[in-house]
């Protein structure tokens, strides 16, 4: 079974910038999450999708940051424009109905 | 809101040893559900164990277990016979409710336990 696949690992911009994530779950998987994880912290939920609907988006900071996932299946997440504090690790992971949630390994985001 | 918190940075043991990380949250809930996630070097996060909050019993995955302490609200793991494949961030996280379909989890900051040969 193919895992949570992102895109692309790594990424290094210049602050003003625009980036974009791309996400795809587990087949099958209605709920698909966007984290963030800063360098020594936890990860921290930005937006969750239920299907293409969404779910909580409580934290994600929606004057730089959009999220999308139109089909129900996959997904992109964009910032812009970036800031220095946005430099961290975006997570992306999917659940069934199981209480477990599969990550994928994540995009690593470099603002200058 | 619910908060988790994992009080050791850092650890590290000898190969073959046994070691425990700790881990204490805060919830007005009575049901919820709590884990430990790994997350070896630019790898991906997995679940390395999981404990539901209304059963009693400890849970254990092989080399694995958990000592969770609902009155004090601590739920700590233990590695027995550690490997240098068990190096690794470990996260302790928890979700509230019965609700599958929404399976939030709130993060500890972690501990970072390093395997020495």
């Amino acid at each position: 079974e193919a895992g949570v696949a992102q895109s692309p690992r790594y990424k290094i911009i210049e602050k003003r910038q625009s980036v974009a994530f791309w996400c795809n779950p587990i087949s099958g998987h209605a709920t698909l999450y966007w984290y963030q994880q800063i360098l020594g912290q936890g990860p921290k939920l930005l937006i969750q999708f239920q299907n293409n609907g969404v779910v909580d988006d409580s934290q994600l900071p929606k004057d730089r940051f959009s999220a999308e996932r139109l089909k129900g299946v996959d997904s992109t997440l964009k910032i812009q424009p970036a800031k220095l504090e946005d430099s961290a690790v975006y997570l992306c992971a999917s659940s069934e109905h199981t209480g477990e949630l599969f990550f994928g390994e994540g995009s690593r985001l470099t603002v200058l | 809101a619910q908060t988790v918190t994992q009080s050791q940075p850092e650890m590290s043991v000898q190969e073959a040893e046994t070691v425990t990380l700790s881990c204490t949250y805060d919830t007005s809930e009575s049901n919820y559900y709590l884990f430990w996630y790994k997350q070896p070097p630019s790898r991906q996060m997995i679940l390395v164990i999981r404990q539901e909050a209304y059963k009693q019993q400890n849970a254990t995955e092989n080399r694995f277990s958990v000592n969770f302490q609902k009155a004090a609200k601590s739920f700590s793991l233990k590695i027995s016979d550690s490997q240098l494949g068990d190096t690794a961030m470990y996260f302790c996280a928890f979700k509230g409710g019965s609700n599958f379909g929404n399976e939030k989890l709130t993060f500890g900051t972690g501990t970072r336990l390093t395997i020495i040969p």
